[in-house]
């Protein structure tokens, strides 16, 4: 079952915060953040395990709730380079990692 | 070589025909997963292979997609007789993980495939 993320889009201004949400119906030994640019590839960001850990990648932070099934994305002090379209992947049992639909996040000077 | 390359970039077929996507992953990786990715959507699993092995076909649309992967390094997708809903961009990525539930299985994507079918 796919991931459900929310919000679908984020309008920010350079230096306000947003987070993205993911949550998944199935129970999920890890979840990954991808970010992908209009016409690229999506890059990987950061992997979350289970244990609720948290990790960082410049100033962008995640969280992973294996209770819940849920994981949030949290991108403080957001810059323009940060405009993109995030992705949650989650991995079960199976091994193939499934992504959610996406949230776009565009960040304004 | 140093990423994943996918060929070709930009692919425009008629109804009907048949196309073949390359995928070239990362030398040595050995898990390569093909996804399907529609306009303004997320990537859809279709496929993935550990080394030579096709593991898990579950996500092919139909019996026209086919892919393989006869030397555990180069992949080709296959869609046979394509349909105007085939349209999309098909995301190679491969891992130097073996697939499973263990997590770590970080993922580099190609830039992707978009085929256009007329």
């Amino acid at each position: 079952q796919q991931p459900v993320q929310s919000p679908q889009a984020v309008i920010l201004r350079e230096g306000e915060d947003a987070v993205i949400n993911c949550s998944s119906s199935k129970a999920l030994y890890s979840v990954h953040w991808y970010r992908q640019k209009h016409g690229e590839a999506p890059v990987f960001l950061m992997i979350l395990l289970k244990g609720g850990e948290q990790k960082g990648h410049e100033k962008i932070s995640a969280s992973f709730n294996e209770k819940k099934q849920q994981s949030s994305l949290y991108l403080t002090a957001s810059q323009l380079s940060y405009s993109g379209t995030y992705f949650c992947g989650t991995l079960g049992n199976t091994g193939k990692l499934i992504f959610g639909q996406g949230t776009t996040l565009q960040v304004k000077p | 070589g140093a990423g994943v390359s996918q060929s070709p970039r930009y692919k425009v077929a008629k109804r009907g025909q048949d196309v073949a996507l390359r995928c070239d992953p990362i030398s040595g990786h050995v898990s390569l997963f093909w996804y399907q990715q529609a306009l303004g959507q997320g990537p859809e699993f279709l496929t993935y292979f550990q080394n030579e092995a096709q593991l898990d076909k579950s996500g092919l649309p139909s019996d026209r997609f086919f892919a393989e992967r006869p030397e555990g390094s180069v992949s080709t997708l296959k869609i046979q007789r394509t349909q105007q809903e085939d349209s999309a961009v098909y995301l190679c990525a491969s891992s130097i993980n073996r697939v499973g539930p263990s997590g770590a299985n970080v993922l580099t994507f190609g830039a992707g495939s978009r085929l256009t079918v007329l």
